[in-house]
């Protein structure tokens, strides 16, 4: 069955550390994108790729980098510049350039310890 | 940046009752989807809106694309336990086909 696979379900790591999220999807969609999610809040977009090798900024870019070497994967990679980042992280894809409905993967919770 | 208004945030139910929820904006979209998202995993799409007025189903699932273009709604009839989770609404903007999320509406149901 296709899919989105992120990886860890659930990650622990040390202030000041890099973490980084694993995204793989068999969709053969072109578009994929990074939200996060914080309790009560809306989902908030971190990054997005329509293409390998480009990548644009989401709302809240910031303390955050992406990289799309491969259609099937986009990592996020979480550094230690992003300030608060305990969070629920949501990997996403989408067909085409033109973003149609969402199949979303089944999150990554990340805690800062 | 942007998100839609999706109201109420929380609602408590009993079993077998119907329920109601919304989004709103200032802005005209092209597409409504309505998720929903059981705790810790995933959004999952339940229905997708294309055109102004249109009303679609999905088993006890109702949601519409409001005229104005401004807004949707999404019913449950006759809830049963297994609909306890958040459902979101988002919406892409007609101006700049950006996907916009609402904050989600948390449905709780009372034994």
């Amino acid at each position: 069955d296709g899919g989105i696979t992120q990886s860890p379900k659930y990650l622990f790591r040390k202030e000041g550390q890099n973490v980084t999220l694993s995204c793989e999807q068999n969709l053969n969609h072109d578009t994929m994108y990074w939200y996060r999610q914080d309790p009560g809040q809306g989902l908030r977009l971190i990054y997005y790729s329509q293409i390998v090798n480009d990548f644009q900024k989401g709302d809240i870019a910031e303390g955050y980098s992406v990289s799309r070497e491969k259609k099937e994967s986009f990592p996020l990679t979480v550094t230690s510049a992003q300030k608060n980042p305990t969070a629920f992280y949501l990997c996403a894809s989408s067909r085409g350039a033109v973003n149609y409905g969402y199949t979303f993967g089944s999150g990554t919770r990340l805690t800062v310890v | 940046g942007q998100q839609l208004n999706q109201s109420p945030q929380s609602m408590f139910i009993q079993e077998g009752e119907d329920v109601s929820m919304n989004c709103t904006s200032s802005s005209i979209f092209n597409t409504w989807l309505w998720y929903k998202q059981d705790p810790g995993e995933g959004p999952v799409l339940l229905i997708a809106l294309y055109k102004a007025g249109e009303l679609t189903s999905n088993g006890r699932l109702t949601a519409q694309f409001g005229i104005t273009r401004k807004d949707s709604f999404l019913n449950i009839s006759a809830s049963i336990p297994s609909d306890v989770g958040i459902y979101f609404c988002a919406g892409r903007r007609s101006r700049d086909d950006k996907i916009i999320f609402g904050k989600g509406t948390r449905l709780h149901i009372l034994p």
